[in-house]
């Protein structure tokens, strides 16, 4: 089925491991997005890529690396897991850089590091 | 910088009642609005957005939304609520002014408990 998917959608881990989470879409969209979702805080913006190879900071990018090496893939690493890291991850894409466009959202990743 | 306060964290409410989801925003320069709902353990789903033009934009599942630009207002109404739209409900601004990207300012969201 064509759209934006994550990969896995949970996982545990522990303090100090490397953890990469997984995005993927079909659409070809250009642009992609990490963001994470905390309670009280909604969704904070941690990364995103407008091209392949072409990434940049968001709000909150502090302990998190992210490769754009193809189209269609967006993977976010967190190279050192640590217990704020604990969170659901949404990643999200839109045809254009417009701020009137539509950003589309995989179904999230709930990460709990212990 | 742009901000998004959801005044209410949670609203419960009885099925075919009518439900408001407040939501400000902080600027009053020209921003482009948006409401999305989270389904229980599912991503976010954009149910309308305010571009321009008339104020009142009309979306899915029976829902729409009020753009007051004096009040720097955006609330999410339904005349009727079924069990099916308990979910959370993000109200998100974009300012076409920050460089023009595309960049979601979140607020916190509203728990919309629809109880039969």
């Amino acid at each position: 089925d064509a759209g934006i998917t994550q990969s896995p959608r949970y996982k545990i881990t522990e303090t100090g491991r490397q953890v990469t989470l997984m995005c993927h879409q079909t659409w070809s969209h250009s642009y992609m997005f990490w963001y994470r979702q905390d309670l009280g805080h909604g969704l904070r913006l941690i990364y995103y890529s407008a091209a392949a190879d072409i990434t940049d900071k968001g709000e909150v990018p502090d302990g998190y690396v992210v490769s754009r090496s193809k189209t269609e893939n967006f993977p976010l690493t967190l190279e050192s897991a640590t217990r704020s890291q604990t969170s659901v991850y949404f990643c999200a894409s839109s045809e254009s850089f417009a701020a009137w466009d539509t950003q589309y959202f995989g179904p999230g990743t709930r990460l709990t590091v212990l | 910088a742009q901000s998004v306060t959801q005044l209410d964290s949670q609203v419960p409410v009885f099925e075919e009642a009518p439900v408001e989801l407040r939501c400000n925003y902080s600027s009053s320069v020209s921003v482009y609005l948006f409401w999305y709902v989270q389904y229980p353990n599912q991503g976010l789903q954009l149910l309308l957005k305010y571009l321009s033009g008339s104020t009142l934009v009309k979306g899915i599942n029976g829902f729409e939304a009020e753009f007051n630009k004096s009040q720097t207002s955006f609330h999410l109404r339904k005349p009727s609520v079924h069990i099916s739209d308990t979910a959370e409900y993000f109200c998100a601004v974009s300012d076409p002014g920050s460089g023009g990207y595309n960049k979601l300012i979140f607020g916190a969201g509203t728990r919309l408990a629809v109880h039969p």
